[in-house]
């Protein structure tokens, strides 16, 4: 069974703070990697995708890929209270399941003010 | 920007009713999925298609079935609603590469 594990939290920083959101995936062949933020009663979000190992950046957003440990992080810098969400990780292998993505069942962040 | 249109933000249905969820996707994408979101449990698979006339069960197809007549469309039909169907209902698209999906602003569904 190929999973994508998260921690549910909640996650709770300081506003300005660095948050530091982890996820681990089983499925050694996967090869895309994405992060969504859903607020409370909307729908996910994509805000960052990664496919190669190492950092990639958008603005607050720091991604990171470690394929060696299966490991996903998304670090965001200078948290707002508008970050406040549920982060999912979610993992795609395009050779199985017709490339669908796995997702975790996310980790709750919370920015205090 | 892709958009991904559902017909319903809230439905509110009687037990043993057929319920149709309509899911519209402007951007040609190859692949559609239907997924139930529930507090603790996640993002749960219903169907998804990869092709018009196509569909694959995901991991909780029991209850539901799904049409794909046309490229931009993909409904999902709960052929006799129960209790235990009360959900959020979200819809998604996307390629089959590295650009992951898209999802509508979902349904939420009442079964009473």
């Amino acid at each position: 069974q190929k999973e994508v594990e998260q921690n549910s939290g909640p996650l709770s920083v300081p506003e300005g703070a660095i948050a530091s959101l982890n996820c681990t995936y089983s499925d050694r062949g996967s090869q895309s990697f994405f992060w969504y933020r859903q607020y409370s009663g909307k729908s996910p979000e994509l805000i960052m995708s990664i496919y190669s190992n190492g950092d990639k950046e958008d603005g607050r957003f720091t991604a990171q890929l470690n394929k060696a440990s299966q490991y996903v992080s998304l670090l965001i810098r200078d948290s707002q209270p508008s970050d406040s969400a549920t982060y999912l990780c979610a993992a795609q292998n395009y050779g199985g399941s017709q490339g669908n993505l796995i997702f975790g069942k996310g980790t709750k962040l919370s920015v205090k003010p | 920007d892709v958009k991904v249109t559902q017909s319903s933000r809230y439905l509110v249905k009687r037990t043993g009713e057929k319920v149709f969820l309509e899911c519209v996707q402007d951007m040609d994408h190859e692949n559609m999925f239907w997924y139930r979101q529930d507090p603790g449990l996640g993002l749960r698979l219903i169907y998804f298609s990869y092709d018009v006339k196509m569909k694959e069960k995901g991991d909780i197809p029991e209850g539901y079935s799904v049409s794909r007549e046309k490229k931009e469309r993909f409904s999902l039909i709960l052929e006799s609603a129960s209790t235990n169907q009360t959900s959020m209902y979200l819809c998604a698209s996307g390629w089959r590469g590295r650009d992951g999906y898209t999802f509508g602003s979902g349904t939420r569904l009442t079964v009473v």
